[in-house]
C-alpha cells in the first residue's frame, strides 16, 4: 500500500455517459499526476497539478476531459460523453521526496460498453 | 520526444535463474531513471532507481546501472522467484525546479517464474 488511494475501482459504463473518478494523494505531498494506461501498454501522462494549479495537459487530454484539485488536496478527473476507446486503467500518482519520486494508487479500471 | 525501448515480452523463467530485461532510453540532457514492478491486480510501485550515470539502484536482490554511454537501465536479479512473477516497467523523468517530472513509461514485460 503506497498510501494513494483512487475510487472507485472498477466502473462499467455506457458510451456517451460521463464517469468521475476520484484520488487521494499521500497528505504532505503538493504534486499530482494523472496517468493513462491501456492494455499491453505503459502509462501515459494525461496531466499534473502543483497544489491546486494544473500546469501541464497532454494531448492525449481532449476536451471531453477535466481535472481539478480543488485545494490543492483530492484530485478528480471527468470523463463526458465516454467513448470505447476511453476504455484504459487511469492511474493517479502522488510526488514527494528528494528525487520527485511517484507513488501510484491502485488505478481505476474504466469500461466503456 | 523522450521515450524507452525495453524487452518484448513475456519471459517465462524457472525459480532461481537468472534474470535480466533489457530498458534503452532516448532523451535530451541528464534524465532519472526508474524501474516499476505491477503486481496482479496492483497499482505499480517503485522497484529501484538512479538519478545520475553510473549510479547503480537496487532492491530485493535487484539491480539496474545507469549507463550513458549505452543509454541502458538493465534490470537483473541473480536468482528469481515465484513472487517475483509480475510486470516490469522502465521509466524516466527529466526535469529540474518547477519543471514536470512526468514518466515516460516502455511498454512493459511480463515475468512469470515457475516453481
Amino acid at each position: 500500500d503506497t498510501g494513494v488511494s483512487q475510487d472507485p475501482r472498477h466502473k462499467i459504463t455506457k458510451r456517451g455517459q460521463n464517469v468521475t473518478f476520484r484520488c487521494d494523494p499521500i497528505s504532505e505531498h503538493n504534486r499530482l499526476y494523472w496517468y493513462r494506461q491501456t492494455l499491453g501498454q505503459g502509462p501515459e501522462f494525461l496531466t499534473y497539478f502543483q497544489n491546486e494549479a494544473q500546469l501541464e495537459k497532454s494531448r492525449l487530454l481532449s476536451d471531453r476531459f477535466s481535472a481539478e484539485r480543488p485545494k490543492g488536496s483530492f484530485s478528480t478527473l471527468e470523463i463526458q460523453r465516454t467513448e470505447q476507446g476511453d476504455s484504459a486503467m487511469y492511474l493517479c500518482a502522488s510526488v514527494g521526496g528528494l528525487h520527485y519520486e511517484q507513488y501510484f494508487g491502485p488505478g481505476t479500471r474504466l469500461t466503456v460498453t | 520526444g523522450d521515450s524507452v525501448t525495453q524487452m518484448e515480452g513475456p519471459v517465462t523463467l524457472s525459480e532461481e535463474a537468472f534474470l535480466t530485461i533489457n530498458c534503452t532510453y532516448t532523451a535530451t540532457g541528464y534524465p532519472s531513471l526508474f524501474w516499476y514492478v505491477q503486481y496482479p491486480g496492483e497499482g505499480l510501485q517503485l522497484l529501484l532507481k538512479a538519478t545520475k550515470a553510473d549510479d547503480k539502484g537496487s532492491n530485493k536482490g535487484f539491480e539496474a546501472t545507469y549507463r550513458k554511454e549505452t543509454t541502458s537501465f538493465h534490470l537483473e536479479k541473480g536468482s528469481v522467484q515465484v513472487s517475483d512473477s509480475a510486470v516490469y516497467f522502465c521509466a524516466l523523468s527529466r526535469g529540474s525546479g518547477g519543471s514536470n517530472y512526468k514518466l515516460t513509461f516502455g511498454k512493459g514485460t511480463l515475468l512469470t517464474v515457475n516453481p
